[in-house]
């Protein structure tokens, strides 16, 4: 069964401060891990898209890596406004277009 | 690029009544829709996939005639839920990709539908 474990499930964060989101995952045939923002009562942004291990993207102060087991959002010197929930999600050959979440991690940075 | 739009952002209605949420893709075609509800600190649950002119794929435990969902163009997915009790409250959010499970195929969310029912 294909599966998404994120943690920590809630990260605080001095501003400036850099630290890394990681989701693990088990899927059937990776067909894409997936990272979206979502900011309270929002619908969830797209972010990055990663396809195999040792891709890695980049945009501001974010940096998605993929391995055979688990991806890493790193977050470099953060800023307030980064504060959001980040989720994950991969696609499996067994689920053709359906998306599997985990939990999201909670962010929080302090000024 | 990749925007899609819901409406009404937030819907309040009277317990029986049914509600009407539309999901649109503005500036592409959207072969593949889903439809997904979020409770209060949790992630999002996929309640169905629908294609264009298909009917739509519900997921298991997701009632296909309390939550009706109509794809009836590339840009455009809606759904209904009827005769709609107080336990239906929550947030629903649409998605849509231009294809289905291929490399490149991206879901692009829409801002959600926060649903009150009374």
């Amino acid at each position: 069964e294909d599966q998404v474990t994120q943690s920590p499930e809630a990260l605080r964060l001095q501003e400036g401060e850099s630290s890394s989101l990681n989701c693990s995952y088990t899927v059937s045939g990776l067909r894409g891990l997936f990272w979206y923002r979502q900011d309270p009562g929002k619908g969830p942004e797209f972010l990055f898209t990663l396809y195999s291990a040792g891709e890695e993207k980049e945009k501001e102060r974010l940096k998605a890596t993929l391995t055979k087991k688990e991806s890493f959002l790193h977050i470099t010197a953060p800023k307030p406004e980064d504060s959001a929930t980040y989720l994950c999600a991969v696609r499996g050959s067994s689920n053709t277009g359906k998306l599997i979440f985990g939990q999201g991690t909670t962010l929080q940075v302090k000024p | 690029g990749a925007v899609v739009s819901q409406h009404p952002s937030w819907v309040i209605c009277k317990s029986g009544t049914s509600v009407k949420i539309e999901c649109r893709s503005l500036d592409f075609q959207a072969t593949t829709m889903f439809w997904y509800r979020q409770f209060p600190k949790q992630s999002l649950m996929l309640m169905a996939t629908s294609n264009e002119g298909s009917k739509a794929t519900y997921e298991q435990g997701v009632e296909k005639d309390k939550f009706l969902i109509n794809h009836a163009s590339l840009t455009l997915s809606t759904l209904t839920v009827t005769s709609a009790h107080p336990e239906d409250s929550s947030f629903y959010i649409c998605s849509a990709s231009q294809s289905t499970g291929g490399r490149g195929d991206t879901q692009y969310f829409g801002p959600g539908t926060r649903l009150t029912v009374l």
